[in-house]
């Protein structure tokens, strides 16, 4: 889930494995969410969105699911590898441009080989 | 390889003096955003601009600006460096429409002390 201190919470897997990354956002206005990967030292990297008309999209490994009742998103990344160790946050957006775009703190993840 | 490019990758900046981050980005995109990254406290929008010509504040503008004089470019200006500005740098574009993908620079490391 999303950081609520200084530390970013951490899951650990192994290679493999799936991976399965939470974040409840908070407006109910939101229509739009975008997941994104930041590798140490890089700028935020985008996956996946999401727009509120849809429950689940998938890509390439990835997949987001969209819970409107509670709020909640998730990010499914399956046979995860040690490059997808990195940070790993939700953002939500309403209405069009991104100066509304708000930000989750974080997870951080760490893939053992 | 097309994308956005800050400068400088770090800077160290004695208190008081001005300070200019430089951003550049050959997409063509007609958005453009400063945000700035701190442990804790995630993603936070500075300063933005729609189109070139235009900009406007974000969630923490105090002792920023910003101009938009083309689309390429959109330097981030610290008149006056504090402490509390120690952070990292985001610059990033898109297209300007609500479900694109925001695209972002490296970063730039910025220690006032």
């Amino acid at each position: 889930g999303e950081s609520v201190g200084l530390h970013l919470p951490t899951l650990s897997v192994q290679e493999g494995d799936n991976s399965i990354i939470n974040c409840a956002y908070s407006n109910s206005a939101s229509d739009y969410f975008i997941w994104y990967k930041q590798e140490s030292g890089k700028g935020p990297q985008f996956i996946i969105d999401i727009r509120s008309n849809m429950d689940k999209r998938q890509g390439q490994r990835v997949t987001v699911l969209l819970n409107k009742t509670v709020k909640h998103l998730s990010l499914q990344i399956a046979a995860t590898q040690p490059g997808d160790s990195a940070v790993y946050f939700c953002a939500e957006n309403r209405g069009s441009g991104y100066s509304t775009l708000t930000f989750g703190k974080g997870t951080m993840l760490l893939v053992s080989p | 390889i097309a994308g956005i490019t800050q400068a400088p990758t770090s800077q160290i900046l004695a208190a008081g003096r001005r300070m200019t981050l430089r951003c550049t980005q050959d997409m063509r995109h007609n958005a453009m955003y400063w945000y700035r990254q701190d442990l804790g406290l995630g993603l936070r929008l500075i300063h933005y601009s729609n189109t070139a010509g235009t900009t406007g504040k974000g969630e923490v503008p105090d002792g920023y600006s910003v101009s938009r004089a083309n689309t390429d470019d959109f330097p981030l200006t610290l008149a006056s460096a504090v402490p509390s500005q120690t952070s990292v740098y985001f610059c990033a574009s898109s297209t300007g429409q609500g479900d694109s993908p925001l695209h972002f620079g490296n970063g730039t490391r910025l220690t006032v002390t």
